[in-house]
């Protein structure tokens, strides 16, 4: 199962961009790389998903290089209000169509300072 | 779409009751997850269904736990009895499995307290 690696914490500054990184060596060739963000006492909420380069949406971009042992979370001009836990999951589908590694890390609390 | 559904958002029972967490996935989606989340052990996947279909579950606990999907909008997961280190947020989560999408839409949570 594809394990991820995330740092614990992060701070940052309102109007900063902020990049979180994810490891994932054991990705599998049909896997994607998803985004979730958590606020309290909230479910988590998917940001973004991609399956190699880059991948820009309304909240994020993702980076992910040629070897997709990593990825990396990037947030434009954070605000306070972007203050959440950031999880990545590495999931995808298996030839009799179930899904497989559906397990969340740790995930990265970050915190944006005024 | 209203989204993920979870029934109750809160419980309180006391040790060695049964409990049932309920859950009504986004319709059209084919694969629903069931999450439990602590401090300690962050989110865990319990178990998994596809096409209503249990693929995993793996992660369930103990038999004390079990889950059902009878149909494609409706699940359930029960503890019976319940004990004090089941207190937790239960998530369900539903998703389309196939296709491009893959993201998870995630109920608001149950809060489970068991004293």
């Amino acid at each position: 199962l594809a394990k991820t690696t995330q740092p614990i914490s992060m701070d940052s500054y309102e109007g900063q961009e902020v990049n979180i990184t994810c490891s994932h060596n054991n990705i599998a060739t049909n896997d994607y790389i998803t985004w979730y963000q958590q606020f309290p006492s909230q479910g988590p909420r998917f940001i973004i998903q991609g399956y190699k380069t880059k991948v820009t949406n309304e909240v994020a971009s993702l980076f992910i290089p040629a070897d997709r042992k990593s990825s990396t979370l990037s947030l434009p001009r954070v605000s306070l209000s972007d203050t959440a836990v950031y999880y990545c999951l590495v999931r995808g589908i298996i030839s009799s169509g179930s899904a497989r590694q559906l397990t969340f890390g740790s995930g990265t609390q970050l915190t944006v300072l005024p | 779409d209203a989204g993920v559904i979870q029934s109750p958002r809160h419980e309180v029972t006391e040790m060695g009751q049964e409990v049932t967490l309920r859950c009504k996935p986004i319709s059209g989606h084919n694969s629903l997850f069931w999450y439990r989340q602590t401090m300690m052990r962050g989110l865990e996947l319990l178990i998994y269904f596809n096409n209503n279909v249990p693929i995993d579950d793996s992660g369930m606990p103990e038999d004390r736990f079990s889950a059902k999907m009878p149909n494609a909008s409706f699940s359930t997961l029960k503890i019976q009895p319940s004990e004090p280190r089941d207190s937790a947020v239960y998530f369900c989560a539903s998703s389309l499995v196939g296709g491009q999408q893959y993201g998870y839409t995630f109920g608001s949570g149950t809060r489970l307290t068991v004293v």
